[in-house]
């Protein structure tokens, strides 16, 4: 499967907890973008990575949630002392690079559900 | 921020009928993107519009990117069951926004 690759695909936690996401685009893909989805809305733009530099942040992105790309290729998400408005769909997507024309594709998602 | 205003909201229809769906935006666009997402699932993409004017098609699926660069829409011809799904459209300038979504659904 050469698609974009989400684990996991389902996490439930503790309000309190810290959780981590990982995803692993496609391979040729130089970007790399996360999204946050809820019921009965479209994605909304987190965060996004050219390579290994994380190039720009939503003011969505609370200072409990922090993006790693370290090596240009697999990236994390992780949100610090979960609250229960973190409860959503978190997509990731890629895209070949040479500016934001081209299609973002994304995996299926990790769904957080915070008790 | 740039908004989209995707419509309608949901439809049902019978199999075999055409479906439109429209997505409309106050800001330009330099791509046009329409995905379909089933539950549980990312979206998948269907159709990418680069040029203004643009008619594109991917099987029974049309889709237009609008002459102002700000609308497109969605057509899709003889429904059949697996259309069922949520379809988004998503404008494409320094970043990608979503509609809300189309809520498809086809009875037999």
């Amino acid at each position: 499967d050469t698609g974009v690759s989400q684990n996991p695909r389902h996490k439930i936690t503790k309000r309190g907890q810290n959780v981590t996401f990982r995803c692993d685009p496609i391979s040729e893909h130089n970007r790399l973008y996360w999204y946050r989805q809820t019921l009965g809305q479209g994605p909304e733009f987190l965060t996004y990575f050219q390579n290994e530099a994380q190039l720009e942040k939503s003011r969505l992105l609370s200072d409990r949630f922090s993006a790693e790309r370290p090596k240009g290729s697999f990236s994390t998400l992780e949100i610090q002392r979960t609250e229960q408005g973190d409860s959503a769909m978190y997509l990731c997507a890629s895209s070949l690079g040479g500016g934001h024309n081209q299609p973002q594709h994304f995996g299926d998602g990790t769904r957080l559900s915070i008790l | 921020g740039q908004q989209l205003n995707q419509s309608p909201q949901s439809m049902f229809i019978q199999e075999g009928e055409d479906v439109s769906m429209n997505c409309t935006s106050s800001s330009i666009f330099n791509t046009w993107l329409w995905y379909k997402q089933d539950p549980g699932e990312g979206p998948v993409l269907l159709i990418a519009l680069y040029k203004a004017g643009e008619l594109t098609s991917n099987g029974r699926l049309t889709a237009q990117f609008g002459i102002t660069r700000k609308d497109s829409f969605l057509n899709i011809s003889a429904s059949i069951p697996s259309d069922v799904g949520i379809y988004f459209c998503a404008g494409l300038y320094n970043d990608m926004r979503f509609g809300a979504g189309t809520r498809l659904t086809v009875k037999p």
